[in-house]
């Protein structure tokens, strides 16, 4: 079956454009998770999407940084007035319900941010 | 402030031996670990969980032990193969916090094994 796929693979914009990344997760999995990655950093919690309820924002860095999950499936992460600290990996990820233990999170294979 | 840490940027070993990769972590709260495998261009994919009521989980040829008192786990990878050469991240999660969905990862380990 498929996994979860990330668009694009790479991007490179100038500081201060607006870039959005896209997500879709495994069919049926209702929880769906922003990470970032620094260089020389492990992943960095940015943001998690669980049904219907509302998404824990609490570690996106910034107001320039949003994202929104239509439909229960396809998430967008959007990043505006980009800065060249944005430059990163950002991966999403998605799990069944997570339950009473951390679900078993399945990656994509995540989008390369570089803002010159 | 990094409340999971690993040490080790990077480790190398032979074939056949034994891979020990360590964790520390300093937040008290934290009662479920779990290991990542990170290939490069690729997205991290789970490998093995603990949870804070266990010091020992056992799958196939990797387990991992947790010594809670000194906030310490490894993953032992026995017998090492050239195909476990990977990023391994260790992750930790706070289940009582309310928000056991919430990951809080290492920097990573670069394990190289060589043939």
């Amino acid at each position: 079956g498929a996994g979860v796929s990330q668009s694009p693979s790479n991007k490179v914009t100038e500081k201060g454009k607006d870039v959005e990344l896209r997500c879709d997760p495994i069919s049926g999995h209702t929880a769906l998770y922003w990470y970032r990655q620094s260089l020389g950093q492990g992943l960095e919690f940015l943001i998690y999407f669980q049904g219907n309820s509302a998404p824990d924002k609490s570690g996106l860095p910034s107001d320039r940084f949003s994202a929104e999950r239509t439909g229960g499936s396809v998430s967008t992460l959007t990043i505006q007035r980009t800065q060249q600290e944005d430059s990163a990996v950002y991966l999403c990820a998605s799990s069944l319900s997570s339950g009473t233990r951390p679900a078993e999170q399945y990656f994509g294979p995540g989008t390369r941010l570089t803002v010159t | 402030d990094q409340q999971v840490k690993q040490n080790s940027p990077s480790l190398s070993v032979q074939e056949g031996r034994i891979s020990i990769l360590n964790c520390d972590y300093t937040n008290s709260m934290f009662d479920y670990f779990l290991w990542y495998k990170k290939y490069p261009a690729e997205g991290p994919t789970f490998l093995i969980s603990i949870s804070s009521i266990k010091d020992k989980n056992e799958d196939g040829r990797f387990t991992v032990f947790l010594n809670k008192s000194a906030k310490h786990l490894s993953l032992h990878i026995v017998p090492s193969q050239p195909g476990d050469s990977a990023v391994y991240f260790c992750a930790a999660s706070d289940r009582g916090g309310g928000s056991n969905y919430k990951l809080t990862f290492g920097k990573g380990t670069l394990l190289t094994v060589n043939p």
